[in-house]
């Protein structure tokens, strides 16, 4: 079975630009997760999906971070602007359903300068 | 909140040592607990994951984790470690009630030398 998907695998961008990346769930899987993680950290969830409606985004640093998940399947990850502290690897995941063990992306791997 | 600790930040061990990392997690109720490796250049991957049950669990490539509630740990073990072990590993904790998600600990960067 396909794994997750996700792009770009690298960005660079300066503070106060914006960035999207985008991922692409294995096919069927109800939940999706957008993760940060900042090197020498393990990851912390910034949002999840439940379908296409949002069950948790507690941690989403909602001035400048927003996401989405378009009919339920791809989603979407902006920040804008972009700040210093904002470099980090974003891992995409995604699980049968909220209990279900959760399979992660390559990640995004995002320099803001 | 739940939070997670990893006791050891890099771990060097020679092949065929004994592997034990620690985990502890801050949470008052029912959890599941979960052990996640990254190898060099690779995505997450789950080793393995305890739910409910017999809290000794194996997972794959001989790793295994027990989960002991008094002390609030889920410490992973492997007998006999290979170079090809050498990755990032990250014990994650879930509570099972509605609300709480997925918290991962800081990760143990174990390196095994040939």
């Amino acid at each position: 079975e396909a794994g997750v998907a996700q792009s770009p695998r690298y960005k660079i961008i300066e503070k106060r630009q914006s960035v999207a990346f985008w991922c692409n769930p294995i096919s069927g899987h109800a939940t999706l997760y957008w993760y940060q993680q900042i090197l020498g950290q393990g990851p912390k969830l910034l949002i999840q999906f439940q379908n296409n409606g949002v069950v948790d985004d507690s941690q989403l640093p909602k001035d400048r971070f927003s996401a989405e998940r378009l009919k339920g399947v791809d989603s979407t990850l902006k920040i804008q602007p972009a700040k210093l502290e904002d470099s980090a690897v974003y891992l995409c995941a995604s699980s049968l359903d909220t209990s279900y063990e959760q399979y992660f992306g390559p990640g995004t791997r995002l320099t803001v300068t | 909140a739940q939070s997670v600790s990893q006791h050891n930040h890099h771990v060097i061990l020679s092949e065929a040592a004994s592997l034990e990392l620690g985990c502890n997690y801050s949470y008052g109720g029912t959890v599941n607990l979960f052990w996640y490796v990254q190898y060099p250049g690779q995505h997450l991957q789950l080793l393995l994951k305890y739910f409910s049950g017999d809290p000794l669990v194996k997972g794959i490539k001989g790793f295994e984790a027990e989960f002991i509630k008094s002390k609030f740990s889920f410490n992973l073990r492997k007998p006999s470690v290979q170079w090809s072990d050498t990755a990032e590993y990250f014990c994650a904790v879930k509570g099972d009630n509605y609300g709480q998600n997925f918290v991962f600990g800081p990760g143990t960067r174990l390196s095994v030398l040939p």
